[in-house]
């Protein structure tokens, strides 16, 4: 399979405590976003990666959230001390730009996502 | 602030009609609009995109029309197919980094 694959697809957690996803790209792309998505609704932009070095994080990325791509590979999404409002699918997406102006990016592809529930 | 609007929540077609799902958009600063399909408990899935220099693009079943003036792109699919049943978001790109997503419009193709 070579498209993007999120673990876990599902993770229930208690609120307070801390939880890890982890996305694994499609191997040649050097874009790596992360969206979360609540019902009803689009998903919406929390931060993203070219290589290892994140390039952008929304002001919905609280103080809470860290992600990290530390070898430009794969990257990992935590959250600590979640909350019941944390509850949501969180997408992770790749995609290929060939140049630093992002000249002809490829669209981004996305996986399955991580459903969070916070209880 | 909501950049990118899809109104109808739902659109209910026929098989073999054609299906059109409306967005709006506000940020005139977005390079590429994408159209994305999305099946219950997977990510969602490319289907076609535009760039904003252009004012139609088409591919098989599926053509998304793009009225800068009016900010506002339509997604043609004819004939909608049963299988063309699924949520369907609008988003706008900036610089080819992030997308803005509109809500959605679920689509159902009775047939």
């Amino acid at each position: 399979d070579t498209g993007v694959s999120q673990n876990p697809r599902h993770k229930i957690t208690k609120r307070g405590q801390n939880v890890t996803f982890r996305c694994d790209p499609i191997s040649e792309h050097n874009r790596l976003y992360w969206y979360r998505q609540t019902l009803g609704q689009g998903p919406e932009f929390l931060t993203y990666f070219q290589n290892e070095a994140q390039l952008e994080k929304s002001r919905l990325l609280s103080d809470r959230f860290s992600a990290e791509r530390p070898k430009g590979s794969f990257s990992t999404l935590e959250i600590q001390r979640t909350e019941q409002g944390d509850s949501a699918m969180y997408l992770c997406a790749s995609s290929l730009a060939f140049n630093p102006s992002n000249i002809m990016n490829t669209e981004a592809f996305f996986g399955q996502g991580t459903r969070l529930t916070v209880v | 602030d909501q950049q990118v609007k899809q109104n109808s929540p739902s659109l209910s077609v026929q098989e073999g009609r054609i299906s059109i799902l409306n967005c709006d958009y506000t940020n005139s600063m977005f390079d590429y609009f994408l159209w994305y399909k999305k099946y219950p408990a997977e990510g969602p899935t490319f289907l076609i995109s535009i760039s904003s220099i252009k004012d139609k693009n088409e591919d098989g079943r599926f053509t998304v029309f793009l009225n800068k003036s009016a900010k506002h792109l339509s997604l043609h699919i004819v004939p909608s197919q049963p299988g063309d049943s699924a949520v369907y978001f609008c988003a706008g790109e900036t610089s080819g980094s992030r997308l803005t997503f509109g809500e959605g419009t679920q689509l159902t193709v009775n047939p």
